[in-house]
Formats: C-alpha cells, sequence, structure tokens
C-alpha cells in the first residue's frame, strides 16, 4: 500500500468551476502535511500547509481528517492558471516528504 | 526561504557514462538534503537522505554503488549516477529543509537523459 494516495485524475473543468481533491495518508505518525503544485517539467512548489482546523488562502482552502487520515484541497472560481499537477505530502518533522503520485487539473475556456 | 540551485539543468549522455549533478543551497547551510527521483507521470520518489560529513542513507532498493552521494559541505551536495543506462532517465530534483523543520525548499530539478 502506498503511504500517501490521491485521486487519478485528470480532473478537466471549466474556468469558473470547483474542483475538490482528495488523498489519504497511511502512516499514523506523520505530523505535517502539505499541498504541492507542479508544473510540467519544473520542481514541486509549496501551495499551501494542511491544519486540522482546516486553511484558507483565498480560492484555495485544505482540510485535515487526522482520524481519517485524509486531506482535501478545495478550488474555487478555477483559472486557467490553475492547471498543473497537485501533490499531496505527508511528512514527520525533519524528514523527507512524502508525496502522493499527483492529480492532474486542466482548466480551460 | 532558502534559494536552491542545481546544476546542470539537463542533461543528455550516453549508456555506461557517469553524469555528476549539483545540488547548492545559496544563502542557507544545510546539514541535510535529499534527493528525488521522478519518472514521467510518477510521484517524486525519495531516494536518499545526503548528511553532511556522513554516509548518504539510501531508501530500500536505491544502489547506493550506483547513484554515489556525496554531502562535502553545508551548501554542497553532489549526486553521481554512474554507469548510466536508459531506465535511470529520469527528473532528479534536491531539497533541504529550513530553519523551521517542515520547511523544505526545492532545487529547480536535473532533467537525465540516457541514450
Amino acid at each position: 500500500r502506498k503511504e500517501v494516495e490521491q485521486d487519478p485524475g485528470p480532473f478537466n473543468v471549466p474556468e469558473g468551476a470547483t474542483v475538490a481533491f482528495n488523498c489519504t495518508y497511511s502512516n499514523s505518525a506523520s505530523q505535517s502535511f502539505f499541498w504541492y503544485r507542479q508544473d510540467c517539467r519544473k520542481e514541486p512548489k509549496l501551495l499551501m500547509s494542511v491544519y486540522s482546523s482546516g486553511n484558507e488562502d483565498g480560492r484555495f482552502t485544505a482540510q485535515l481528517n487526522r482520524a481519517s487520515q485524509y486531506i482535501s484541497l478545495l478550488i474555487r472560481d478555477s483559472k486557467l492558471s490553475d492547471s498543473a499537477t497537485y501533490l499531496c505530502v505527508a511528512s514527520q518533522a525533519g524528514t523527507a516528504l512524502i508525496f502522493g503520485k499527483g492529480t492532474t487539473l486542466s482548466v480551460s475556456s | 526561504g532558502a534559494v536552491v540551485s542545481q546544476h546542470p539543468s539537463w542533461v543528455i549522455c550516453k549508456s555506461g557514462t557517469s553524469v555528476k549533478i549539483e545540488c547548492r543551497s545559496l544563502d542557507f547551510q544545510a546539514t541535510t538534503m535529499f534527493w528525488y527521483r521522478q519518472f514521467p507521470k510518477q510521484s517524486l520518489m525519495l531516494m536518499a537522505t545526503s548528511n553532511e560529513g556522513s554516509k548518504a542513507t539510501y531508501e530500500q532498493g536505491v544502489e547506493k554503488d550506483k547513484f554515489l552521494i556525496n554531502h562535502a559541505s553545508l551548501t554542497l551536495s553532489t549526486l553521481t549516477v554512474t554507469s548510466a543506462h536508459p531506465e535511470d532517465s529520469s527528473f532528479y530534483i534536491c531539497s533541504l529543509t529550513g530553519t523551521l523543520s517542515y520547511e523544505q525548499y526545492f532545487g529547480p530539478g536535473t532533467r537525465l537523459t540516457v541514450t
């Protein structure tokens, strides 16, 4: 079983749509959770951290459910520039990040 | 956050040759760096943890004699792919941990193609 599993995608949505990505992690010792964004042939870049209380950054909302070991990312009012692969990440402090396979989002006009 | 560079950004080499990839922290002293590999449409997979002044810690399934890691200083780690084969063609990315243990900063990656 993979440590971090994500929706396989791809997600093809029109501009302005709301889209949600889900992710589960298997290591209950994981302490830190993130969503990264990776554009084609580029390194991943941190999109946002994920907290149990939930956190919002503009059009992006992330949620963590420790009991279910479940992480989500909600994107509202999708833009063309949101097209990318979104990577779910879990880790223990100071250790390497464990990445999910990624979910590809394609936003069209 | 920390600024991380990698060199080269892309390389094409012939099968059987060795390739060295450098990862530099430009503004931060990193005792630990990580090397990842990503095949097309796949996740980033951790290859090894590079520790300054000591041996690297390799993940299961990663051949330490094939992927030589040297972390000679707090700002430089190198990954050498020895006797490269076409199946080693991949995107190699390094990262380091920032001041806060949960922060990680990635280099821009090196795309290796072995012909």
